[in-house]
């Protein structure tokens, strides 16, 4: 299993450009979430979904938009790029808990460095 | 708000020594506790897990413990090794309807243990 993977590794964008994060997963999770690592602020929760179709806001949801068509991918969008922006973007996923007290762990990616001028 | 506070920012320790890092956190609602280590250029990775109804869980080296009435965890890594240099992140979730996945971190604490 490659687990979960992300492309590209590193990205440069002028303010008001777009583009979209890839993020894949080859373990069957239903569950996927994209997190920003900001310098002291740990990790933050952008968007989730709980399943193909199935997608919601997190904690920092504004200028990203999120569409899961499958199971295994779960693309980031950034519509027009802006400073604020520059961050490294982590894709993480995980399997359903089943069963009272079951807790199930997340697998990251590797990251996506964005750096947005 | 930061639901979830994590100190210290930054950790040296000597090899051989104990490294202690504090979460406090203010959700009662949470049930889920996990400790994530992240090497550089890295994503990062689940190291060790606990849930509120024990009050410590030991994993080699690794040891959480858990204060439900002051709603503080802390992760405790015995005879520390350079090798576990690494920024370590601590998180917290609510499992409703299998629904626990949605992670809240603490800021992270840059740990350097020194040969």
């Amino acid at each position: 299993n490659a687990g979960v993977t992300q492309t590209p590794k590193f990205q440069v964008l002028k303010t008001g450009q777009s583009m979209t994060l890839q993020c894949a997963q080859d373990m069957n999770h239903e569950y996927m979430s994209w997190y920003r690592q900001d310098p002291g602020m740990g990790l933050r929760l952008i968007h989730y979904s709980v399943g193909a179709g199935i997608t919601d806001q997190g904690e920092v949801p504004n200028g990203y938009n999120v569409s899961r068509s499958t199971t295994e991918d779960f693309p980031l969008r950034l519509l027009s790029a802006a400073p604020s922006q520059t961050s490294v973007y982590f894709c993480a996923s995980s399997d359903r808990v089943t069963g009272q007290g079951r807790y199930n762990e997340q697998f990251f990616g590797p990251g996506t460095r964005l750096t947005v001028l | 708000q930061q639901q979830v506070k994590q100190s210290p920012q930054s950790l040296i320790v000597q090899k051989g020594g104990i490294s202690i890092i504090n979460c406090a956190y203010e959700n009662t609602a949470f049930d889920y506790f996990p400790w994530y280590q992240q090497f550089p250029g890295k994503g990062p990775a689940l190291l060790i897990a606990i849930r509120p109804d024990v009050s410590e869980k030991k994993e080699g080296r690794f040891t959480i413990s858990f204060n439900k009435s002051a709603k503080q965890f802390s992760l405790h890594i015995m005879d520390s090794q350079p090798g576990d240099s690494a920024t370590y992140f601590c998180a917290a979730s609510k499992n409703s309807g299998g629904s626990n996945y949605k992670l809240t971190f603490g800021k992270g604490t840059l740990l350097t243990v020194n040969p």
